[in-house]
């Protein structure tokens, strides 16, 4: 099985620009969550899909959206950029039952990340 | 609140010597907690997990974990280091059975000197 696919795996941005990154989960894996990896704070939750819906976000500004389509793939959008947005983005996808729910050990699976440098 | 510690930034060991990375939790109800490693330019990769019952976890690579509920520890452990096992590692709790929301660890840089 192929893991989960980011795209692109580097991007430079200027400040004040937008930015859309890219996900594919595992096949199969309808739950698809974002995290954000920088070196002082390390890595803090974004948000988590399940069913083309938001159902869980975590204290980043409203700059931060995500949106999931039908075939469980994932993109998150950053506008208005900062220099403080310059992190690792990695984006997680895992198991789930019909009503959405994890098993109680079920991990998740990352994939290699986006490396966004705002300058 | 859900949380993890890992209370050391970096841990040194010699290959060929048995290597601990602590990681201690605080969780209302059952732990779901798990242990992934990052190499330099990758995504987190995913090692072991706790499974309820089970005081030691055997995952990938030759790695286990001791549970310790009296201690709330997961401490990831290998008996044998290689050089090829230096990379970051960080300990992670499930916030809810519900959701896939992590809370994850500092990270613990692990350097394996030959």
């Amino acid at each position: 099985k192929a893991g989960v696919t980011q795209t692109p795996r580097y991007l430079i941005k200027t400040r004040g620009q937008q930015v859309t990154l890219s996900c594919s989960p595992i096949s199969g894996h309808r739950s698809v969550s974002w995290y954000q990896q920088t070196p002082g704070q390390g890595l803090q939750f974004l948000f988590e899909y399940f069913s083309e819906t938001q159902r869980n976000k975590g204290n980043f500004p409203g700059r931060f959206s995500g949106r999931q389509f039908s075939n469980s793939r994932s993109e998150m959008n950053v506008s208005t950029l900062e220099l403080g947005d310059s992190a690792l983005y990695l984006c997680a996808s895992s198991l789930v039952d019909r009503s959405g729910q994890p098993p109680y050990n079920s991990p998740l699976h990352f994939g290699n990340g986006t490396r966004l440098t705002v300058t | 609140a859900q949380s993890v510690a890992q209370p050391e930034d970096q841990v040194n060991v010699a290959e060929g010597n048995p290597l601990t990375v602590k990681c201690t939790y605080s969780v209302s109800g059952n732990p779901y907690l798990f242990w992934y490693v990052q190499y330099p330019n990758r995504g987190l990769q995913f090692l072991l997990k706790y499974i309820t019952g089970d005081n030691l976890v055997k995952g990938s690579y030759g790695f286990e974990a001791e549970f310790n509920k009296s201690q709330t520890s997961f401490h990831l452990k290998k008996p044998s280091a290689l050089v090829s096992d230096s990379a970051l590692y960080f300990c992670a709790v499930r916030v809810s059975a519900n959701f896939n929301k992590f809370y994850f660890g500092s990270g613990t840089k692990l350097n394996v000197k030959p």
